[in-house]
């Protein structure tokens, strides 16, 4: 399986700040990369596909980039809405596989 | 837009088999582009990808769940299931029903339901 892991697993920011989480696959999985944003009680929801390419209806301050092992997800001005968690999911291949998610708490 | 919705009980008796349905609207179960999937959460923990039934029926399982796994398509009823069997507490998790029609991302889940493994 590959491994992915997440970078901090715990982040404290203030409204407006520019904020990077990272994401590293264990191997190569060319752009075949997710971001996810997770609240309490509510559907997960998938914020950014294919490494670089925005959900329809997510917000432009969202964006990604990265290839082979290494992604990031920045969000260029943190909203009070964005306090939850991320996490990235690998479909490169089978079995998917997801990060162990960063917390975004406000500081 | 589709939207999915999980159903089953809450609880669950260790070694026994877990059984949870996912209602699909806003969509065709038949449609050859979807991968209906199930994903869960253990407590505490990051998302563990279960396994999807894709067109034709063809199913891709979690290695890891295999042996005890099935998931299966019910058209009439445009639904989706899946059946775990010999659970422990450690199958204790927020199930999740998603799916998606590009590169395995997951654009479309239901709500969650938790399951709990316990006598």
């Amino acid at each position: 399986d590959i491994q992915m892991t997440q970078s901090p697993s715990s982040l404290s920011a203030s409204v407006g700040d520019r904020v990077t989480i990272t994401c590293r696959a264990s191997q190569s999985i060319s752009i075949y990369l997710n971001w996810y944003q997770l609240k309490p009680g509510i559907a997960p929801k998938l914020l950014i596909f294919g490494t670089t390419s925005l959900q329809s209806g997510v917000p432009s301050r969202f964006s990604g980039s990265g290839s082979g092992t290494d992604f990031t997800l920045t969000i260029s001005s943190l909203q009070p809405e964005d306090f939850a968690t991320y996490s990235c999911q690998q479909s490169y291949s089978i079995p998917y596989t997801f990060g162990q998610g960063t917390n975004l708490e406000i500081k | 837009q589709v939207q999915l919705q999980e159903s089953g009980p809450g609880l669950v008796k260790p070694s026994q088999t877990l059984s949870l349905t996912c209602t699909v609207s806003g969509g065709s179960i038949r449609s050859g582009n979807y991968y209906w999937s199930w994903i869960r959460q253990h407590p505490g923990k990051g998302l563990e990808w279960i396994g999807y039934i894709y067109h034709r029926g063809n199913t891709y399982y979690n290695p890891s769940l295999k042996s005890r796994l099935n998931i299966s398509v019910d058209t009439s009823k445009n639904q989706f299931s899946l059946l775990l069997s010999s659970v422990s507490a450690a199958d204790t998790a927020v199930y999740y029903c998603a799916t998606g029609v590009a590169s395995g991302s997951y654009p479309y889940w239901g709500q969650g339901t938790l399951v709990a493994v316990s006598s």
